[in-house]
């Protein structure tokens, strides 16, 4: 079975800071990778997603993402964090052509103004 | 853009009572709906695959008699927590897959809060 690890539970940082959270997949095959957002009382939301080609992924609202096959990662990065950045974020895999998604447990990003 | 809707978004019911969840896509027709569910401070966990005019399918280790799961509609799935205990309070979250336009995208509901007392 699949498995998504996120290595921070909780990231608190300033306006302007660079954030980056990990997320490690157990899976040894071919994968898709997304990474969502859920803003307070919304719902969840696509940030940016990798299937196949250039392993840096850019997404919405300055988010990018780096796929390293060789370490199972897909790592989320913003070089300045805003503070309407504050939310939940999901990693979640799942394999070509099934779209059951595994998640992993979130990382609650605060970012103090 | 495609909206998912769940209803109700808070829910408190008695022990042994049954509560019921609805999941509507409302923009667009959604063949395969799927139902996850999240204890706190723990990943979204997927419980069931809703595939409209047949049975659900369920993930290892959920009970389906206890979570029945009803997809009549290409807009509507259902799920159905049947005598509910207090280890059943959980935040439940359904999807929806948009099979128009490119990418086959899935979009969230914003998830329904599920307290037993």
């Amino acid at each position: 079975a699949q498995s998504v690890s996120q290595h921070n539970h909780h990231v608190i940082l300033s306006e302007a800071a660079s954030l980056e959270l990990g997320c490690n997949y157990s899976y040894g095959g071919t994968v898709n990778l997304f990474w969502y957002v859920q803003y307070p009382g919304q719902h969840l939301q696509l940030l940016l997603k990798y299937f196949s080609g250039d392993p840096l992924v850019k997404g919405i609202k300055g988010f990018e993402a780096e796929f390293i096959k060789s370490k199972f990662s897909f790592n989320l990065r913003k070089p300045s964090v805003q503070w309407s950045d504050t939310a939940e974020y999901f990693c979640a895999v799942n394999r070509p052509n099934d779209y059951k998604l595994s998640f992993g447990a979130g990382t609650t990003v605060t970012v103090r103004a | 853009g495609a909206v998912v809707s769940q209803h109700p978004s808070r829910v408190i019911c008695k022990s042994g009572t049954s509560v019921k969840i609805e999941c509507r896509s409302l923009d667009f027709q959604a063949t395969t709906m799927f139902w996850y569910r999240q204890f706190p401070k723990q990943s979204l966990m997927l419980m069931a695959t809703s595939n409209e005019g047949s049975k659900a399918t369920y993930e290892q280790g959920v009970e389906k008699d206890k979570f029945l799961i009803n997809h009549a509609s290409l807009t509507l799935s259902t799920l159905t927590v049947t005598s509910a205990h207090p280890e059943d309070s959980s935040f439940y979250i359904c999807s929806a897959r948009d099979l128009t336009g490119a990418g086959n995208t899935i979009y969230f509901g914003e998830g329904s809060w599920l307290t037993v007392v």
